[in-house]
């Protein structure tokens, strides 16, 4: 089962934008991974989600090097609304005892 | 298009007292996962239902159980409630089997608070 290492915690400014990088050095061959964003006292929002290279949605967007070793999510202009938890997964939930695991994630601050 | 409703959102019970949370999934999906998560901590695994079986399983005591109907909804069920099982507890829904990219869909969860 893949374990991810995230920064504990991180500061930005309104209009920054913001890299958290996320390493799953064990992870396998079948495994994706995902971002979730979590406020207070709400369930895990998903964010992203990718296999290799990279990925661009309307809010964020997800590099992961060829060796798959590492990923990093990018927050273009961030806003205060962005201060969160932020969740890097790493997993098949499908395959018998790998289901997604949670770390401790990244706490995101922004201000103005 | 109702997402993962859970109720209730809020409980007080009284330890060795038992509890039920009663989850529905996303339209569509078709396999529920239960997640524990204490305050300032990660959401933790306590199992997943397919099928109306449990799959997967962490590492949860044997008073937390479960149950999915063929509806797809899901309840959990804790047995003699303990301090420590006050908690933030979240229900997500998700596609099963073969969709192995479909991401977690999460309900804003049941705050149960045990006495």
């Amino acid at each position: 089962l893949a374990k991810t290492t995230q920064p504990i915690s991180m500061d930005s400014y309104e209009g920054q934008e913001v890299n958290i990088t996320c390493s799953h050095n064990n992870i396998a061959t079948n495994d994706y991974i995902t971002w979730y964003q979590q406020f207070p006292s709400q369930g895990p929002r998903f964010i992203i989600q990718g296999y290799k290279t990279k990925v661009t949605n309307e809010v964020a967007s997800l590099f992961i090097p060829a060796d798959r070793k590492s990923s990093t999510l990018s927050l273009p202009r961030v806003s205060l609304s962005d201060t969160a938890v932020y969740y890097c997964l790493v997993g098949d939930k499908d395959q018998a005892g790998t289901a997604l695991i949670f770390g401790k994630g990244t706490t995101l601050s922004v201000s103005s | 298009d109702a997402g993962v409703t859970q109720s209730p959102t809020h409980l007080i019970k009284t330890r060795g007292q038992q509890v039920t949370l009663r989850c529905s999934p996303k339209s569509g999906h078709d396999t529920v996962s239960w997640y524990q998560q204490a305050l300032g901590q990660g959401p933790q695994f306590i199992f997943q239902y397919y099928e109306e079986e449990e799959r997967q399983r962490g590492n949860f005591p044997d008073r937390f159980s479960g149950h999915q109907f063929p509806n797809y909804s899901s309840e959990l069920n804790v047995n003699a409630l303990l301090l420590g099982d006050s908690a933030l507890y979240l229900c997500a829904s998700s596609l099963g089997q073969g969709h192995y990219n479909s991401p977690l869909h999460f309900g804003n969860g049941t705050r149960l608070t045990v006495t």
